[in-house]
């Protein structure tokens, strides 16, 4: 597509709920990031991808944050257990290789509300 | 581990002001990139400017100008003659080479008055 398309655009869900997030970044971008902005803060490293494997997902805040890109396109980031704490808008990224390399391009970004 | 410092939590100005907002960063590296973003209220976060760190060479592009300093690991942003659409949150962000990922700082919220 043209741009990093985030789904869904809103989620609200209940205290202890699984909830799966999607990323679908601009095509052929081979790295992908994901980000978490609180309220009133700069967005929070999670976890990136180079390909399909995990380059570095030291910001994945615990266990219950789990994310994959099984085929090095589409992400989904997913969470187990939800916590009203989790609640904060999830943005997705992806950058290329070439010149521009290292340039992210954001997503709209999912909110996420924790009830 | 890299940091970043924007000292200006929010500035008011007039539009057609020129509007400088400030950067601070920490880094380990001894080369890296620097970023500018801006956070319109839709929210999706835009690319502006990118600098590497071998180059202090300030540039311009239309409006938008920025000053950076490795001596005092500073880079500032101008917006000459603002206008209301300029209107956004702004974030400095370091990055080590390649496709790693940005440090944030909390941003400055520019408001640009009519």
């Amino acid at each position: 597509g043209a741009g990093v398309s985030q789904t869904p655009s809103n989620k609200v869900t209940e205290k202890g709920k699984y909830v799966e997030l999607r990323c679908d970044p601009i095509s052929g971008h081979t790295a992908l990031y994901w980000y978490r902005q609180s309220l009133g803060q700069g967005p929070e490293f999670l976890i990136y991808f180079q390909g399909t494997g995990a380059a570095d997902d030291s910001g994945l805040p615990n266990d219950r944050f789990f994310a994959v890109r099984p085929e090095g396109s589409v992400s989904t980031l997913k969470i187990q257990r939800t916590e009203r704490g989790d609640s904060a808008v999830y943005l997705c990224a992806s950058s290329s290789d070439g010149e521009t390399g290292n340039i992210q391009y954001f997503g709209a970004g999912t909110r996420l509300s924790v009830l | 581990a890299q940091k970043v410092t924007q000292a200006q939590t929010e500035i008011s100005v007039v539009e057609k002001e020129d509007v400088t907002l400030d950067c601070v960063y920490e880094t380990r590296d001894t080369t890296y990139y620097l970023f500018w973003y801006k956070q319109p209220p839709s929210g999706e976060l835009v690319f502006l400017i990118r600098r590497n760190s071998f180059d202090e060479q300030n540039e311009i592009s239309g409006r938008y100008s920025w000053n950076f300093q490795k001596s005092t690991s500073s880079f500032n942003f101008t917006i000459t003659a603002s206008q209301v659409v300029d209107s956004a949150v702004y974030f400095c962000a370091p990055a080590r080479g390649g496709n790693t990922p940005l440090v944030f700082g909390k941003g400055t919220r520019l408001s640009v008055i009519a």
